[in-house]
């Protein structure tokens, strides 16, 4: 599996925007880039994912590299509830498919 | 709509006991996978079932199995449990093998003593 880097703890300060990167220099045509986020005591929530273009939903934005070696998580306005880790994920589109988690990134959000 | 529901929540068993735990998808999801959270190896992949078939499997001794039935529901069962299956056992459904997102359940805790 292509596999993801990203820092491993980042800070943002509550109703600031926060941009979460993501590397993921060995990416194939047909991988998907897949954000979860992790609360404390819950299982992963789907964030957004995306193929080639920039997406935008309810939750987020997701910026992705013109070469798609990197991608970033945009959160437009951080809130406390948003403190989680954020895993930042390749999907492949084969048949043998796989959530493959790393470590994350750790974010807090200050009041 | 209902999400995906896990049970049970917790769960306290003997070394060397099995263990089955179930889940049900979200109403319409044809795709379950399972995950095994614990502290030092953090979320790893287990299996996935689609359509009442395996599909994909993880790096997992055989003592992990699991079933999907016709209605989409599926079980994971751990036999000879050791000390080191203690962990929150994740159980994620999707409608479209992932293509469009997981949504996961908020798991079972096992504790093996």
């Amino acid at each position: 599996d292509a596999k993801t880097t990203q820092p491993n703890s980042m800070e943002s300060n509550e109703e600031e925007p926060v941009h979460l990167p993501c590397n993921h220099s060995t990416i194939s045509g047909t991988d998907y880039i897949h954000w979860y986020r992790q609360l404390p005591s819950q299982g992963p929530e789907y964030v957004i994912h995306g193929l080639t273009s920039n997406v935008n939903n309810r939750m987020a934005s997701l910026a992705i590299a013109e070469d798609r070696k990197s991608s970033t998580l945009i959160l437009h306005r951080a809130t406390l509830r948003d403190a989680a880790v954020y895993y930042c994920i390749l999907l492949s589109s084969g048949s043998a498919r796989q959530l493959t988690f790393g470590s994350g990134t750790q974010l807090t959000v200050l009041p | 709509k209902a999400g995906v529901t896990q049970t049970p929540r917790y769960l306290i068993k003997t070394r060397g006991q099995q263990v089955t735990l179930s889940c049900s998808p979200i109403s319409g999801h044809r795709s379950v996978s399972w995950y095994q959270q614990t502290p030092g190896q953090g979320l790893q992949f287990l299996f996935e079932y689609f359509s009442e078939t395996q599909r994909n499997k993880g790096n997992f001794p055989g003592r992990f199995s699991g079933r999907q039935f016709s209605n989409s529901r599926s079980e994971m069962n751990v036999s000879t449990l050791e000390l080191g299956d203690s962990a929150l056992y994740l159980c994620a459904s999707s409608l479209d093998r992932g293509a469009g997102g997981y949504t996961f359940g908020s798991g079972t805790r096992l504790t093996v003593v």
